[in-house]
């Protein structure tokens, strides 16, 4: 089946260490997004992407970084200089440029904890 | 992105009509309306959108009023399933390519 698939679920990391979650989709979507989500609070977009090779920054990129080296893949990396990074990260896609249109489509979400 | 405005929560009775309201008085003639909603644990899904015009989907509709200011979701008959938080959001017709989430209405379901 199609669809957004995220890894790990969950992750726990030591303060300071650089962590990486993956997020791969077989949509043929050519946008994908990254959105930071704490407990009671509404999503924030991270960092998003509508081609490959590509990428914008969000409303919160400060200590996150991106790549968009294949249409499928969007990974993240949550890195020592996010100074809150626990939290849950949850990844989208769409149709580029048919947001108004279409749909964004959402995996089921990594919760990282570092402790 | 234009500002919306939504209740924190609300409570409604299986089986019954839910109106979910959203204000939205600062739209552009432009923007879309969509709307999300969020179970728990779980990523966001796409509920149903719309500019002008009502519009109806299997999962819900959506009632625009004519100045564009205010929308309604309408869940015709809740179940318990439809316990979520519910975002309602505007996205500009030209621009970047991006929805921004507030923190929705939560709605319990009573059963």
């Amino acid at each position: 089946d199609g669809g957004i698939t995220q890894s790990p679920k969950y992750l726990f990391r030591k303060e300071g260490q650089n962590v990486t979650l993956s997020c791969e989709q077989n949509l043929n979507h050519d946008a994908m997004y990254w959105y930071r989500q704490d407990p009671g609070q509404g999503l924030r977009l991270i960092y998003y992407s509508q081609i490959v090779n590509d990428f914008q920054k969000g409303d919160i990129a400060e200590g996150y970084s991106v790549s968009r080296e294949k249409k499928e893949s969007f990974p993240l990396t949550v890195t020592s200089a996010q100074k809150n990074p626990t939290a849950f990260y949850l990844c989208a896609s769409s149709i580029s440029g048919r947001l108004n249109t279409g749909e964004l489509f959402f995996g089921e979400g990594s919760r990282l904890t570092v402790l | 992105d234009a500002k919306t405005t939504q209740p924190n929560s609300m409570e409604s009775n299986e089986e019954e009509p839910v109106h979910l309201p959203c204000n939205h008085s600062t739209i552009s003639g432009t923007d879309y309306i969509h709307w999300y909603r969020q179970l728990p644990s779980q990523g966001p899904e796409y509920v149903i959108h719309g500019l002008t015009s009502n519009v109806n989907n299997r999962m819900a509709s959506l009632a625009i009023a004519e100045d564009r200011k205010s929308s309604t979701l309408i869940l015709h008959r809740a179940t318990l399933r439809d316990a979520a938080v519910y975002y309602c959001i505007l996205k500009e017709s030209f621009g970047n390519e991006k929805l921004t989430f507030g923190t929705g209405t939560r709605l319990t379901i009573i059963p």
